[in-house]
């Protein structure tokens, strides 16, 4: 079963605009990360934040997490054609199992 | 330096049949994890091995099973297949508490 939900479900934006997804998760985790896909390929590790730390930046990605309301956010900043994938956050609650929310699918138009 | 690498990309097979999927790790990666995703789906945890033992199991009937061999590579066996298997198998590797690095997937297809 899945963790949590993502939204939207699918986002369409303009190149240079900024994207915003949301995660919310169910359990106490012990980390969250955020990976992404392109269409039917594997994931590829984006950013990962602790249970104790708020937030967190790595080049264009700003991540942030609230653990009282089990949720977190991952923003593309300045997004590019090259953006266009589906993102996923998932969940470790400490054991190195991933548990994978619904994704949400981002399309950037040139 | 390889990444993973899943065997094969494309698999078709018949209801009952039986399937086996394959993965090398990251090379210095000792721990492998199978996931399955859907169409439109986030992958799903299947199980996670770590010196050739299943170390952890979702909630996947007793039809999937695995191994784990010496030099870390991995197979993902499914029996007796239903057309709800069809999906992509994701194996992703990595060491304790690190993220995971995943393949690009074997797209298994059942009729």
């Amino acid at each position: 079963s899945q963790q949590g939900e993502e939204d939207p479900q699918a986002l369409s934006i303009q190149e240079g605009e900024n994207a915003t997804m949301n995660c919310s998760y169910k359990t106490s985790i012990n980390n969250l990360q955020w990976y992404r896909q392109n269409s039917g390929r594997g994931l590829v590790h984006l950013i990962l934040i602790r249970s104790n730390e708020r937030e967190k930046h790595s080049g264009r990605l700003r991540v942030t997490l609230d653990t009282s309301k089990k949720s977190s956010s991952l923003l593309i900043t300045a997004s590019r054609a090259a953006d266009t994938a589906s993102y996923f956050c998932a969940t470790d609650a400490g054991t190195d199992k991933l548990i994978f929310g619904t994704g949400t699918r981002l399309q950037v138009f040139p | 330096d390889a990444g993973v690498t899943q065997s094969p990309t494309h698999l078709i097979k018949t209801r009952g049949q039986q399937v086996t999927l394959r993965c090398s790790p990251k090379s210095g990666h000792d721990t492998v994890s199978w996931y399955q995703q859907a169409l439109g789906q986030g992958p799903q945890f299947i199980f996670q091995y770590y010196e050739e033992e299943e170390r952890q199991r979702g909630n996947f009937p007793d039809r999937f099973s695995g191994h784990q061999f010496p030099n870390y590579s991995s197979e993902l066996n499914v029996n007796a297949l239903l057309l709800g298997d069809s999906a992509l198998y994701l194996c992703a590797s990595s060491l304790t508490g690190a993220p995971l690095h995943f393949g690009n997937g074997t797209r298994l297809t059942v009729t």
